[in-house]
């Protein structure tokens, strides 16, 4: 079955102990992207990936690190978590980034709490 | 840069009636996509249906359509013959065809509108 998995699907934390959700495609896409969604703000896009070891910031970076070693996996990293990443984070694959007819295909979605 | 609004954070509607999403954005591009997604209580994202801006037709996806308006900027959602099933949030968004000014293949979202379904 096509799809974007993400792990964990829920996660509660401390403020400063790095985590990792990680993001896997069995699609064969090239362009993978993470968001993250709030009450009230819809979703808004922290990194994203044209293709394996390209990847470039989105609308909301800051303190958020991404890598793209293999072409099905983009982890997306939080070295120093904070209250205010609280969030519901979605990743997003779609064929190519170039061909914007596309469509995105969204992961199940991490519910993330930093305490 | 771009923006969506949906105006509207709360819908209702009756079983079996029909029901239209509104939103609007805000480009200079002449060219770039729209799409509604929906959001049912699993959070999964699901695509509704996409509109091209370069095409006139409005797109259909079975109960699911579009109007439209280049001119005016508007992009709302009909949702035919109500379905219990499609209570959910649904989010607007969109997408430009170049780079300038932002990231390629960012989908720029409206806040969403939660529509209920009553039976």
């Amino acid at each position: 079955e096509a799809q974007v998995t993400q792990n964990p699907r829920y996660l509660i934390t401390v403020t400063g102990k790095k985590l990792t959700v990680t993001c896997s495609q069995n699609m064969n896409h090239e362009y993978m992207s993470w968001y993250r969604q709030d009450p009230g703000l819809g979703l808004r896009q922290i990194y994203y990936s044209m293709n394996v070891e390209v990847t470039d910031k989105g609308d909301v970076p800051e303190g958020y690190k991404v890598s793209r070693k293999e072409k099905r996996n983009f982890p997306l990293i939080l070295e120093s978590p904070s209250p205010n990443q609280t969030s519901l984070y979605f990743c997003a694959s779609s064929r190519s980034g170039f061909r914007f007819t596309d469509t995105q295909y969204f992961g199940p979605g991490t519910r993330l709490t930093v305490l | 840069a771009q923006t969506v609004t949906q105006s509207q954070p709360e819908m209702s509607v009756q079983e079996a009636e029909t029901v239209t999403l509104s939103c609007t954005y805000d480009t200079s591009e002449s060219d770039y996509y729209l799409f509604w997604y929906k959001q049912p209580p699993s959070r999964q994202m699901i695509l509704v249906i996409r509109q091209e801006a370069y095409k006139q037709q409005n797109a259909t996806e079975n109960r699911f359509s579009v109007n439209f308006q280049k001119a005016a900027k508007s992009f709302s959602l009909k949702i035919s013959d109500s379905q219990l099933g499609d209570a959910a949030m649904y989010f607007c968004a969109y997408r430009s065809v170049s780079n300038y000014g932002g990231s390629q293949g960012n989908l720029i979202f409206g806040k969403g509108t939660k529509l209920s379904v009553k039976p």
